[in-house]
């Protein structure tokens, strides 16, 4: 079956240092997208993109950085951890605009 | 700036119904999705509505009044898994997702 997993699950790191969050999906969808989750909000865009070497920032890009050198992976960077980074991470697909996005379990990152 | 409004918390008993209300302001609707998330889980997708009326799937409903800026999420025949968080979010004209923090479902006995 077709799937989007996440790693890791959970991590912990100090401020400052850099950290990869691995995304990768099967469902050989153009569409992925990274989502930070934290109590009180909605799920926020962090980066998006439409298919290989395009991608886009959403609406809280800042301290991130993506890149999509495939159509099955999209990692997420954290080039300088800060406490306000501390939250849980959501990678997304979809098959296009108009569909639903399916979710990864997810990876909760704290950041001490 | 964009909106969408959920109820943080709802209290239900097993075997009622519930409505989850969902009301937004977006620049431009392309439609609207709920989803059902379960604490320490992924959000899976529930349901999708683009015109106005209602979707019905089984034990859950989903209506859609584009002129009122309005949403519902119906649960019928409530069952102790059903105690979830349902997320409410808008497609804008840009085509990206805009998210209600959610509304967390606590079914009691």
């Amino acid at each position: 079956d077709a799937e989007i997993t996440q790693s890791p699950r959970h991590k912990i790191i100090e401020t400052g240092r850099q950290v990869t969050l691995a995304c990768h999906q099967t469902w050989n969808h153009n569409n992925m997208f990274w989502y930070r989750q934290d109590l009180g909000h909605g799920l926020r865009l962090i980066h998006y993109s439409y298919g290989v070497h395009d991608t886009n920032k959403g609406e809280v890009s800042d301290g991130y950085s993506v890149s999509r050198s495939n159509t099955e992976d999209l990692p997420l960077t954290l080039e300088s951890a800060a406490s306000s980074q501390t939250s849980v991470y959501f990678c997304a697909s979809s098959d296009r605009s108009n569909q639903p996005q399916h979710f990864g379990d997810g990876t909760r990152l704290s950041i001490l | 700036g964009q909106n969408i409004d959920q109820p943080t918390e709802m209290t239900a008993t097993e075997g009622a119904i519930v409505q989850i209300n969902c009301t937004y302001q977006t620049s431009g609707f392309n439609g609207l999705f709920w989803y059902q998330q379960h604490a320490g889980e992924a959000p899976t997708f529930l349901s999708y509505n683009v015109l106005d009326g209602l979707e019905e799937k089984g034990r859950f409903s989903s209506f859609l009044s584009r002129s009122k800026g309005y949403s519902y999420l119906l649960l019928k025949e409530l069952q102790m898994k059903d105690s979830a968080s349902y997320l409410c979010a808008v497609r804008d004209s840009n085509y990206q997702l805009i998210w209600g923090a959610g509304t967390k479902l606590i079914i009691k006995p």
